[in-house]
């Protein structure tokens, strides 16, 4: 069983819509979640990192995390094509304090002008 | 100033050879990381090292050895490259305690 398990998409939207990327993992006693963004021939950087259940916005993202359903989801508000990429979610998963952030497969984003 | 380099860029070589990748980051943090991404874009975390210390060890053929001269280098050493070594290395780091991590650009290995 993956331990991070993300659609790899590709996710094509319309400029100005939302987009809603998702994202399960296994381990239950994960405390750590995270997305990053990747462009095309680029390094992965990071774009939102969430602990606790609920709702953390900046900007045009919104990460969402639910941690009973083992499940994290980001929405890109009024998506632009700038925004077209690769996004990764990543987990840290209860590695006895070592940090083993590990990644899903991540899921294509297409904005459409 | 670049945060997280490493070099080279691009590595082509022929199976069999040795060859090293090389990183630095000037972001003062204690922990770097190696990571292998595939051509399916699926991003594998390879070593960890904290203050020069291998903390994390993954399933990586023995092919594969890191070396830390201090907590702002990381280099990696592959022998013997095969085919399937093949795909984009990235350097990691990050804060000690924070997993936040940032990453070098990237060194594409094609292995012929």
């Amino acid at each position: 069983q993956k331990e991070v398990e993300q659609n790899s998409g590709p996710l094509s939207v319309p400029e100005g819509a939302i987009a809603s990327l998702n994202c399960t993992y296994s381990d239950r006693g994960s405390q750590s979640f995270f997305w990053y963004r990747q462009y095309s021939g680029k390094s992965p950087e990071l774009i939102m990192s969430i602990y606790s259940n609920g709702d953390k916005e900046d900007g045009r993202f919104t990460a969402q995390l639910n941690k009973a359903s083992q499940y994290v989801s980001l929405l890109i508000r009024d998506s632009q094509p700038s925004d077209s990429a690769t996004y990764l979610c990543a987990v840290n998963p209860d590695s006895g304090g070592y940090q083993k952030v590990t990644f899903g497969t991540g899921t294509k984003l297409q904005v459409i002008p | 100033d670049t945060a997280v380099s490493q070099t080279p860029k691009y590595l082509v070589t022929q199976m069999g050879n040795d060859k090293s990748i090389k990183c630095e980051q000037n972001l003062g943090h204690d922990t770097m990381y190696w990571y292998k991404q595939d051509s399916k874009k699926f991003l594998k975390i390879m070593f960890s090292y904290n203050n020069k210390e291998l903390i994390i060890n993954e399933t990586v053929p023995n092919r594969f050895s890191p070396k830390s001269p201090d907590k702002a280098h990381l280099n990696l050493h592959i022998n013997s490259l095969e085919l399937g070594d093949s795909a984009v290395y990235f350097c990691a780091s990050s804060r000690g305690g924070d997993e936040k991590l940032f990453f070098g650009s990237g060194t594409q290995l094609s292995v012929l």
